[in-house]
């Protein structure tokens, strides 16, 4: 059964600092991975969608990797800004290519000014 | 701009009501999806739908039923509502294929 984590489940980091977020999976059999953004009491807002066969995939200053092997992705944030703060959670299918996705309990950013 | 549209943002009902979640979508994707997230359980799927007519039970269904009569409509029902069903609801959907899902902006239900 897939098992998405991310650690840390939250993150501090001052305004300017480039940042990693993780997320590991158990079933290294995915055909991609998900990120989002959550802001308080709102709905999930995709960030970035890393087929299998593309490793990485970017959008603006969030760059995520997606490594099968290793049962990793990462997503990375440039020169974070306090509008970055928010929960990010990764999610991935539950085998293969299914239709469903299990999802991380998230990591919250904060960036401070 | 493509979206994902829950009929309400907040909802407050009493136990024993039944309750109607209703998420519309434009983008005509096959997949709809209704989770719950609550602190600390992450978001958990209650029900599946990839046709019309369609469905299947995730991983929490109990107290709940689902309807699926038009491929733009996706509704949740809480059959006779309980304080336990307090969480935000949020509803998805994706093209077959699993292309990414679109989510819709949530509704919090509150039960008393």
């Amino acid at each position: 059964k897939q098992e998405v984590t991310q650690i840390p489940a939250a993150l501090s980091v001052p305004e300017g600092e480039n940042l990693v977020l993780n997320c590991s999976f158990t079933d290294s059999a995915i055909y991609n991975l998900q990120w989002f953004r959550q802001d308080p009491g709102k709905g999930l807002t995709s960030l970035l969608l890393i087929q299998s066969s593309q490793r990485e995939q970017t959008s603006g200053r969030l760059n995520a990797s997606l490594d099968k092997s290793s049962g990793r992705s990462t997503l990375y944030i440039a020169a974070s800004q306090p509008g970055d703060s928010a929960t990010y959670l990764c999610a991935a299918p539950t085998q293969g290519g299914s239709e469903k996705l299990v999802f991380g309990k998230g990591t919250k950013l904060t960036v401070n000014p | 701009d493509v979206k994902v549209t829950q009929s309400s943002r907040y909802l407050v009902k009493r136990t024993g009501e039944k309750v109607f979640l209703e998420c519309v979508q434009d983008m005509d994707h096959e997949n709809m999806f209704w989770y719950r997230q609550d602190p600390g359980l992450g978001l958990r799927l209650i029900y599946f739908s990839y046709d019309v007519k369609m469905k299947e039970k995730g991983d929490i269904p109990e107290g709940y039923s689902v309807s699926r009569e038009k491929k733009e409509r996706f509704s949740l029902i809480l059959e006779s509502a309980s304080t336990n069903q307090t969480s935000m609801y949020l509803c998805a959907s994706s093209f077959f294929g699993n292309y990414g899902y679109t989510f819709g902006s949530g509704t919090r239900l509150t039960v008393v």
